[in-house]
């Protein structure tokens, strides 16, 4: 079955330094990830993809994730982070496809970060 | 925005009520879906539609009703439902099939209070 870790409930940051928000997955077939970010009172916003090609994949806002297959790991990384970064993160995996549905997505727990002055 | 709009925002309704909510997406996407955000549990996936057509139902309990009259369009019909029921209700669509592996875009949410 496919699913996503995300094993840090809270990752706390200094203004300026760089970030991690981890996930890491398990699926049968390849993996197919995502990276969402949610703000207070608001749905959730696409940061970025992998599907293929390159490890480390750029997206939204600065932010970059390095796919690791020896790992199963998909790490969320910035190199300086802002206050305003300060969200709820959540890591997903695409789920088994079957023939005519669509793409449904198992999403992780969801990890907030606190960015502070 | 996304291009995905719910209304309405907030709900409070009691266990007796009837009541909808309503998806709209703008964006020309061919698959649309209902998710379910408690606090403190990862976002659960109720139903999913792919050209109108509900291609899956992740266990729903009945007194929740999706209805999907085209494919800018979804609609959860509420009744009966109880306390822990409550939760913000999040809509999404995507363009799939021919392949493609297209991330999701997620409207607002409802915020639902069960009394």
């Amino acid at each position: 079955a496919q699913s996503v870790a995300q094993p840090e409930d809270q990752v706390n940051v200094a203004e300026g330094n760089p970030l991690t928000v981890k996930c890491t997955y398990s699926v049968s077939g390849n993996p197919y990830l995502f990276w969402y970010v949610q703000y207070p009172n608001r749905g959730l916003q696409f940061l970025l993809k992998y599907i293929t090609g390159d490890n480390l994949v750029k997206g939204s806002y600065g932010f970059e994730a390095e796919f690791n297959k020896s790992q199963t790991s998909f790490h969320l990384k910035k190199p300086s982070a802002l206050v305003s970064d300060s969200a709820l993160y959540f890591c997903a995996v695409r789920g088994l496809i079957r023939r005519g549905q669509g793409g449904k997505l198992i999403f992780g727990q969801g990890t907030e970060l606190s960015v502070k002055p | 925005e996304t291009g995905v709009t719910q209304t309405p925002r907030h709900l409070v309704m009691g266990m007796t009520n009837k009541k909808s909510l309503k998806c709209e997406q703008h964006l020309g996407h061919n698959a649309m879906y209902w998710y379910k955000q408690s606090a403190k549990k990862p976002l659960e996936l109720m139903f999913v539609y792919n050209f109108k057509e509900q291609t899956e139902n992740n266990s729903v309990p009945s007194r929740f009703s999706p209805e999907c009259p085209n494919s800018s369009h979804l609609f959860l019909h509420l009744h009966t439902l109880q306390p822990e029921d409550s939760a913000l209700y999040l809509c999404a669509s995507s363009r799939q099939g021919q392949g493609r592996i297209n991330e999701q875009f997620f409207g607002p949410g409802t915020r639902l209070t069960v009394l």
